[in-house]
């Protein structure tokens, strides 16, 4: 069974970080594109970054570029997402998503940005 | 950015009955590959979005034949041939083309 398990979200002060993780299971991590999606509360989808299956290319919406990286770990079959700079607007929930066009989706984790 | 505009943005039908989504984009979402980038996901209430249709029109796994996507270019639609209670939530199309992605406002389906 396919399985994307996000971590690392919770509360932080506006200008700080958090690493949000997504363990990937029971397909084969190192084949797919992977994607970061957000969810504002109460809002719809917005696409935030995705990430080649080597790493080679990765490409970010423009209200995160310079503070938000995405990257893998094939071996671990884990992404990650280095948010930095954090905004009250980036609140939101984060959804790791397998491919390029967001085949499978994980739980989630809560992110929220407030002092 | 690649505008996507869904309508309606909130539809309430009948069990039994059809139901039909529209998502028109701003730029064409056809690759040179021959394929169209265009996907379908179904947010249901407290859950994470699920994939219901990849390019245009091909049914993701585990997907219910009553769900049909069509549609060419700029212009396309979700359909739902019979709606269940199970149904309920809202849809979303995505644009997998054009960077960044985009995803349509969303069309919230209730059931009367």
């Amino acid at each position: 069974e396919v399985q994307l398990v996000e971590s690392g979200g919770g509360l932080v002060q506006p200008g700080g970080s958090l690493r949000l993780s997504c363990a990937a299971s029971g397909f084969s991590f190192g084949s797919y594109w992977m994607t970061w999606v957000r969810q504002a509360p109460g809002k719809g989808l917005e696409w935030v970054a995705n990430i080649k299956q080597d790493g080679s290319e990765k490409y970010y919406v423009d209200s995160v570029k310079g503070r938000f990286t995405i990257s893998r770990d094939n071996a671990k079959s884990s992404l990650y997402l280095q948010m930095n700079s954090l905004r009250v607007e980036d609140t939101a929930v984060y959804y790791c998503a397998s491919g390029s066009g967001c085949y499978t989706w994980g739980q989630g984790s809560l992110v929220t940005v407030s002092s | 950015d690649v505008v996507m505009a869904q309508t309606p943005l909130s539809l309430s039908v009948t069990p039994g009955q059809p139901a039909s989504i529209s998502c028109k984009t701003s730029q064409s979402l056809l690759h040179s590959d021959g394929k169209t980038y265009l996907y379908w996901y179904l947010q249901k209430p407290g859950q994470s979005p699920q994939l219901l249709i990849y390019e245009v029109s091909s049914r993701f796994s585990g997907v219910p034949d009553r769900f049909s996507g069509s549609g060419s270019g700029t212009d396309f639609t979700l359909k739902i041939s019979r709606v269940e209670a199970e149904d309920v939530g809202v849809y979303y199309c995505m644009q997998g083309l054009h960077l960044p992605r985009t995803f349509g406002q969303g069309t919230k389906l209730e059931i009367k």
